[in-house]
């Protein structure tokens, strides 16, 4: 089973700036890695796929990178609709599918 | 409009049992496999199983396999899950999903929650 962890736990970020969530993945996992956000009493929502391509409909400020192990989600010129819990999921090695446990972001 | 929409959750004694259904519109549900994901109070998201669009391949998670059964009907345009042998660690949300090519998932319910408590 493909272990994903991520970092860190909660992060603090002020409105207008960037947030930086990482997310790494016990073995490769190549680019089959992707990025949800989560709102209190809501669905998931795919925010990323592929590790860098945006879903149907989310802002350009959103951005995912990496390859393999190390992943980053990049949130810039934060809005207040960004605060939520961000998940990392693989779907490259599987049964089981993967999730990571989760990064809160929260207002600064 | 694309949508999924989950029914069958309730309050379960430990060791019972619950069907969940999902109903699928706006899209061609039979060109897609589906997927459960729960998700414990206050925890993260949990893989529970998939099915491919013919049901030619199936699976589950070890903490769910021998007890939980999805299955679907592609002329109703729905998949289940029949959950027996209930515990209380299956307490949780319940998300239908419907993955893109690649199984990120892109579509997902509203959830139903299942409480399995005495």
């Amino acid at each position: 089973e493909i272990v994903m962890t991520q970092s860190p736990v909660t992060l603090s970020v002020s409105p207008g700036e960037t947030a930086t969530l990482s997310c790494r993945a016990s073995q490769s996992v190549s680019v089959n890695l992707a990025w949800y956000q989560q709102k209190p009493g809501q669905a998931p929502r795919l925010l990323i796929y592929a590790a860098s391509t945006r879903a149907t409909g989310i802002p350009a400020r959103f951005s995912g990178s990496g390859t393999g192990t190390e992943f980053t989600l990049t949130i810039s010129s934060l809005q207040s609709e960004d605060f939520a819990v961000y998940y990392c999921q693989q779907y490259d090695n599987w049964p089981p599918l993967t999730f990571g446990q989760g990064t809160r972001l929260d207002i600064k | 409009e694309v949508q999924l929409v989950e029914s069958g959750g309730g309050l379960v004694k430990p060791g019972g049992s619950l069907r969940l259904s999902c109903a699928a519109s706006g899209f061609t549900f039979i060109t897609y496999s589906m997927t459960w994901v729960r998700q414990a109070p206050g925890k993260g998201l949990e893989w529970v199983s998939s099915i491919s669009s013919t049901s030619n391949y199936i699976y589950y998670a070890d903490s769910v396999k021998g007890r939980f059964t999805i299955s679907r009907d592609n002329a109703q345009n729905s998949v289940s899950l029949q959950m027996d042998s209930l515990r209380v660690e299956d307490t949780a949300v319940y998300y239908c999903v419907r993955p893109r090519p690649g199984w990120a998932f892109d579509i997902w319910g509203q959830g139903t929650v299942v409480t399995v408590s005495s």
